[in-house]
């Protein structure tokens, strides 16, 4: 099983919608969770980090299961600038490796 | 906001040539790590590095790899001897604690001829 795992998507929704995106993992003692973004050949930049009694912060809303291993990130009322490939980030569990997902990609339609 | 800065911005190296790849961490930050990313594929993790020594690298960080922080700001990754296989965008990242969140430099793109 891999460390990690997204839906690649492609998502394509238009704008305005709410979308959703998931990621398993398979590591019981990950301990640190996070969502990047990443727009075509740029570095991955930090959404947000996710917190066992899940966060919000504007219009994502980062959700933990640790029973069921998987993160999840809602996207409400989404933008055209909210294109890009959405990177699930999982820690090994001693804190210093990280794994990635492969990324879901979202494409937002005018 | 303090950025992870790395040069250069792009690398051409013909196969067999050694590389070296540098980043400067954000200032106040304790771990460093590198990534890479082949075309199309995922962000892999190769090595992280704390008070001066490597603490984890992956399998992928094998003898061909090294790590260095020459001085107080710089952090380096060398490829001995470079394969046509390490053609990659190679990121540097920085954190002030263990667990939280890593800010990533813009990246090398690595080319091997």
């Amino acid at each position: 099983r891999k460390e990690v795992e997204q839906d690649p998507g492609p998502f394509n929704v238009p704008e305005g919608a709410t979308v959703a995106f998931n990621c398993t993992y398979s590591n019981s003692a990950s301990q640190s969770f996070f969502w990047y973004r990443q727009d075509c050949r740029k570095e991955p930049k930090l959404l947000m980090s996710v917190y066992s009694s899940g966060n919000e912060d504007g219009r994502f809303t980062a959700q933990l299961n640790r029973a069921s291993q998987y993160i999840s990130l809602l996207i409400r009322d989404s933008k055209l600038s909210d294109s890009a490939t959405y990177l699930c980030v999982v820690d090994k569990g001693t804190g210093n490796q990280f794994y990635f997902g492969t990324g879901t990609s979202l494409t937002v339609i005018p | 906001e303090p950025e992870v800065t790395q040069t250069p911005s792009h690398q051409v190296t013909q196969m067999g040539q050694e590389v070296i790849l540098r980043c400067v961490p954000i200032s106040n930050h304790l771990y460093f790590y590198w990534y890479r990313q082949i075309l199309g594929q995922k962000v892999e993790f190769l090595v992280s590095f704390y008070n001066n020594e490597i603490s984890e690298k992956s399998e992928i960080f094998d003898d061909q790899f090294s790590v260095e922080r020459p001085d107080g700001s710089n952090f380096t990754l060398k490829i001995r001897s470079t394969k046509l296989e390490d053609s990659a965008m190679y990121f540097c990242a920085s954190t002030g604690e263990v667990n939280q969140p890593q800010h990533f430099g813009d990246g090398t793109r690595l080319s091997i001829l």
